[in-house]
């Protein structure tokens, strides 16, 4: 158990619907990142938080969103669903925002299913 | 940009053999860090081991080592003694340093079988 806990573990959903998705750091970590791995694109990151702001994107949708509330908890919203955004999705989290190592701790994904 | 390379999609082994699971990696940047990623079928990502780009050792946990040989931009996996609990997917990963992004890169994986 890597201390970072995902809900829900599992999401059924049509095409053009919303979704949030959940995300609790380890105690004591103040960055969160999100990933999105699918069959086509492999594992890609999407954004980092640190402690409230936005640190860094990457190939992130317009569609998706994700923000980093004071409690340090994170949410990944998913908005006009469609189903290439079929995928598992990753938060992981680190003590720092990695201006030298600091491992990143996985949760255990939520698997997005969009029919 | 950063890229990481795993050439080998999928990978037999026989238990109690060692395995290597080959990854390469470019980058600029001459601060960085390589790290393996052990994934099974129930889908958690499990950290495994970590590599520096100043390090002059080799990194070594466990029955994991890093073959980390920089001119070549290769970082290795090697597994000794394969169990067959090592069965799963290897992610090798790549993170810039001393930098405000903690954004890691990664691999396309390889699947690892081990055989009884």
């Amino acid at each position: 158990d890597s201390g970072v806990t995902q809900t829900p573990k599992h999401l059924i959903t049509a095409t053009g619907q919303r979704v949030t998705l959940r995300c609790s750091p380890r105690s004591g970590d103040l960055s969160v990142y999100w990933y999105q791995q699918s069959l086509d694109q492999g594992l890609q990151f999407l954004i980092q938080y640190y402690n409230g702001e936005e640190r860094a994107k990457g190939n992130i949708l317009e569609r998706f969103s994700a923000q980093q509330f004071p409690d340090l908890h994170s949410e990944l919203n998913l908005s006009s669903l469609e189903l290439g955004d079929s995928a598992l999705y990753f938060c992981a989290s680190s003590v720092a925002s990695d201006s030298s190592y600091n491992e990143q701790f996985f949760g255990p994904g939520t698997r997005l299913t969009v029919l | 940009a950063q890229k990481i390379t795993q050439t080998q999609p999928g990978m037999f082994v026989q238990e109690k053999e060692a395995v290597t699971l080959d990854c390469t990696y470019d980058t600029s940047d001459q601060s960085y860090g390589l790290f393996w990623y052990k994934q099974p079928s129930s889908g958690e990502m499990i950290f495994l081991i970590y590599q520096g780009s100043y390090d002059e050792q080799n990194a070594t946990e466990g029955r994991y080592s890093l073959n980390f040989q920089k001119a070549r931009k290769s970082a290795n996996l090697v597994i000794s003694a394969s169990q067959l609990g090592d069965s799963a997917m290897y992610f090798c990963a790549m993170r810039v340093l001393n930098t405000n992004a903690g954004k890691s890169t990664f691999g396309d994986g390889t699947t690892l079988t081990v055989k009884p």
